[in-house]
Parts: C-alpha cells; sequence; structure tokens
C-alpha cells in the first residue's frame, strides 16, 4: 500500500516570507495528491489538490508541484500571512481501495 | 463542510462502557471514513466503507466497529476493548470512481471519565 512522509514536521517564518512543505510517496500508481490545513481543534479543510496529469497549480498565495518520477510533491506559501498559521497536511490516494494516506503533518507558525 | 454532520461535539465515556459516534451525510457520496487523531498526531484511519453494506479495516481498527445500513449514515461505536479512546474523531465522505476530494465533519472529540 502507499506511504506518504511529510516534512519538515514545524516550520517558522516571517510574515511575508515563503513557506514550503515537502511530501513523498511510495506508489507510483498513485495520481491524486490533495493538501489539508487543520486550525486548532477544528476539521481539516482543504486548500489545494493535484492530479498527476500536470505538474504545477496555482491557487492565489497557494501553489502546489508535482514530480511523478521523484515521487515527491510540494505546498509553496508565498507572502505568509498570520492567519496562515496551522497544520497543514499532504495525502496521496491509495489505489488499493481508493482511499487517502496522510503525512504525518507541518506545524506552520507566521511570525508577524 | 455543511453537508456532513457528526454527533455530538463532545462525548464522555465511562469505564467498560460502549459509546457511539455518529456520522450522517447529505453530499450523496458513496464512501465513508473514520479517523482518530491524538493531539500533535496526524490522522490515522479507524475503517472506511466504500459501498452500502460493506466495510474494511483500516490501520488501527482494534477496538473499535462501524456499520453502514444506509448510504448517508456511518456509525463508529467505540468499544470497552479500546483501552486509550481519547481522541478527536473525524469522520469524511467522498464520492469513489474518480480523484474527488475528501470531505470532513466537524469532528467529535471523546475524553474518559
Amino acid at each position: 500500500g502507499e506511504n506518504v512522509e511529510q516534512h519538515p514536521s514545524t516550520l517558522s517564518v516571517q510574515e511575508g516570507d515563503s513557506a514550503v512543505i515537502k511530501c513523498t510517496y511510495s506508489d507510483s500508481a498513485s495520481n491524486y495528491f490533495p493538501w489539508y490545513k487543520q486550525e486548532l481543534g477544528k476539521r481539516p479543510q482543504l486548500i489545494i489538490d493535484i492530479r498527476s496529469n500536470v505538474g504545477e497549480k496555482k491557487d492565489q498565495r497557494i501553489a502546489v508541484t508535482l514530480n511523478k518520477t521523484a515521487k515527491h510533491f510540494s505546498l509553496h506559501i508565498t507572502e505568509t500571512q498570520p492567519e496562515d498559521s496551522a497544520v497543514y497536511f499532504c495525502a496521496a490516494r491509495d489505489n488499493q481501495g481508493g482511499k487517502l494516506i496522510f503525512g504525518q503533518g507541518t506545524e506552520l507558525s507566521v511570525k508577524p | 463542510d455543511g453537508g456532513i454532520t457528526q454527533s455530538p461535539k463532545y462525548l464522555f465515556r465511562k469505564e467498560g462502557q460502549n459509546v457511539t459516534l455518529s456520522c450522517e451525510q447529505n453530499l450523496n457520496h458513496d464512501a465513508m471514513y473514520w479517523y482518530r487523531q491524538d493531539p500533535g498526531q496526524g490522522l490515522r484511519l479507524i475503517y472506511y466503507s466504500q459501498i452500502v453494506n460493506d466495510f474494511q479495516k483500516g490501520d488501527i481498527a482494534e477496538g473499535y466497529s462501524v456499520s453502514r445500513e444506509k448510504k448517508e449514515s456511518f456509525p463508529l461505536t467505540v468499544t470497552s476493548a479500546q483501552k486509550n479512546p481519547t481522541a478527536f474523531y473525524l469522520c469524511a465522505s467522498t464520492e469513489t470512481g474518480s480523484n474527488q476530494p475528501q470531505h470532513f465533519g466537524d469532528g467529535t472529540r471523546l475524553s474518559i471519565l
């Protein structure tokens, strides 16, 4: 089955700087990679996703890149703001059963 | 997501007691999932169901049971066999057969009395 590794586990940046979170996956057949943001005590919310037929996707200050050859994908947040502070999870869809396999999470702290 | 309702928001369990967490969705999704989240940790899959009357164990199914008698409902029972049930429980759903996002409910926080 699929296995997803996420790094770093914590990330602290100054407001206005960029933040990058990286994930690797093991199953080359995986073809769907979402990113979720979870604020303290709340449910994870989808912020962006990418499918394996594209290499990059942007939505305002957020972008995701996918390298299928290397089996890794990354989340890029530009011009970070304090409200970006949260835990971010990457995931990959397991082709055996279609369930999502989540990374361990990255706690992002944006300091004013 | 407004289409997935978990109840109750907070739940307390006495030792030796079984408790059931409710998850209802009106999104007409085929697949539903239960995750456990411990403080500062990621999401671990307990059980999932891709169709009515069928479900599969996830990574940490021991001490839990589920049923899927209706498409819109996927209740999770935390049995007395689960010795460390204190956690945040999240239910999710998605369409099957396509790479569609998984949507989460607001969660139930379970604690031991």
